[in-house]
């Protein structure tokens, strides 16, 4: 059975720092892995997707890294901002037909300005 | 872009009662809808794949009979908490995955989520 999980549970950093949340899976089967942002209360946007066979995407100030045979991945925000408060959420689809994503425990991010 | 609407955003609500929420692909249509809850500061948890014209597919240990799931249309899913009772309060969120180039590539729009609070 697949597990996620995110470390830090939390984290508090001043803005304009570095910095980076940690995904990792049990299954080293996946389809492709995907970060999230959930602001309280509310839906779910998509920042970045990262194939199987990728290992990097970047999207402004983000980027994420997948390390597949380790079952891990990254997100690095550069410069952070207090817009960027909110939880982070790393989700994998397994391989084939189905779309089923599994989420992590996810990261709760606060940056203070 | 595509948009998934879910509605209602939040409901309040007697124990033993029963609540419905819908979920719709504004302008796309999506033949499987997904059905996740979210209990507080934990992560979204599958409940059931929703399918257009079939029965639904439920995840290990969610009872069906709990929650009802039609998927009547290809753009509208609904998620029925039937005798729902205090341990059913959490967020309940919907998603839909685009169909063609965008299904292999695992694009899902979520909806923003209903917030259900049984008393």
């Amino acid at each position: 059975k697949q597990e996620v999980t995110q470390i830090p549970a939390a984290l508090s950093v001043p803005e304009g720092e570095n910095l980076v949340l940690n995904c990792s899976f049990t299954d080293s089967a996946i389809y492709n892995l995907q970060w999230f942002r959930q602001d309280p209360g509310k839906g779910l946007t998509s920042l970045l997707l990262i194939q199987s066979s990728q290992r990097e995407q970047t999207s402004g100030r983000l980027n994420a890294s997948l390390d597949k045979s380790s079952g891990r991945s990254t997100l690095y925000i550069a410069a952070s901002q207090p817009g960027d408060s909110a939880t982070y959420l790393c989700a994998v689809r397994h391989g084939g037909a189905t779309n089923k994503l599994i989420f992590g425990t996810g990261t709760l991010l606060a940056v203070q300005p | 872009g595509a948009v998934v609407s879910q509605h209602p955003s939040r409901v309040i609500c007697k124990s033993g009662t029963s609540v419905k929420i819908e979920c719709r692909s504004l302008d796309f249509q999506a033949t499987t809808m997904f059905w996740y809850r979210q209990f507080p500061k934990q992560s979204l948890m599958l409940m059931a794949t929703s399918n257009e014209g079939s029965k639904a597919t439920y995840e290990q240990g969610v009872e069906k009979d709990k929650f009802l799931i039609n998927h009547a249309s290809l753009t509208l899913s609904t998620l029925t908490v039937t005798s729902a009772h205090p341990e059913d309060s959490s967020f309940y969120i919907c998603s839909a995955p685009l169909a063609g180039a965008a299904l292999a590539k695992n694009i899902q729009y979520f909806g923003a989520g209903t917030r259900l609070s049984v008393l």
